[in-house]
């Protein structure tokens, strides 16, 4: 079945860049997606990118996706504090009204000053 | 306009006692979701609702039921709570279309005790 995986942990000093990696099993999936859960809190959409794109650039965020290796990565410009959180990736699976999204089990990513 | 809002924010069971946990969005959306997280187990479906009036399983939804009451609103409700269902449940609502943005309420922290 469809399968969504990523690192758990990943810790960097403030200023530098994060990059965080996710493998994904569904080469159907139609866009891929990256959401934010800060402590105490539900998720938020981060930033996502249709599966025809190699690579979304959005502010400090950076998404490749390789379509051929089913990875995606982000990667967040000179990190700050405020970005300690949970990073999920997720997939698209399924069509019509049953689309659903399949998540990795996320990447708790901790700012050190 | 709130989004997704949730109730309660906390909650305390017996093992045994039963409970609805209410869930309500404001952005017209067709497709509700009820989530739980645990430690590394990242986010699992329990059930949720392509539109008003149809509800399906998810990934998880023994000891839970649900309803969609209208569009507004997705209740979840657990009729004998046992231990395990010890968790922090989500609920989420999404736009229609191709692009699969997901709205995340704050969540429910339940303890089973």
């Amino acid at each position: 079945g469809e399968d969504v995986e990523q690192s758990l942990f990943l810790s960097v000093r403030e200023g530098d860049s994060s990059v965080i990696n996710c493998t994904y099993t569904d080469s159907s999936s139609t866009y891929l997606y990256w959401y934010k859960q800060e402590p105490g809190a539900g998720l938020q959409l981060l930033t996502y990118i249709f599966s025809n794109m190699d690579m979304k650039q959005d502010q400090r965020l950076t998404v490749l996706l390789n379509k051929k290796d089913k990875h995606l990565s982000l990667r967040i410009a000179d990190t700050q504090t405020g970005d300690s959180a949970i990073y999920f990736c997720a997939e698209t699976s399924g069509a019509g009204n049953n689309r659903k999204l399949i998540w990795g089990l996320g990447t708790s990513l901790a700012v050190n000053p | 306009n709130a989004g997704v809002t949730q109730t309660p924010k906390f909650q305390v069971l017996k093992t045994g006692q039963s409970m609805t946990l209410q869930c309500a969005q404001d952005m017209n959306h067709n497709s509700m979701y009820w989530y739980r997280q645990d430690p590394g187990m990242g986010l699992r479906l329990i059930y949720y609702s392509a539109s008003e009036g149809t509800t399906d399983k998810g990934e998880v939804p023994n000891g839970y039921n649900v309803s969609r009451l209208n569009k507004r609103e997705f209740s979840l409700r657990l009729e004998s709570a046992a231990p395990s269902q010890t968790s922090v449940y989500f609920c989420a609502s999404r736009t229609a279309g191709a692009h699969y943005e997901q709205y995340f309420g704050p969540g429910t922290r339940l303890t089973v005790t």
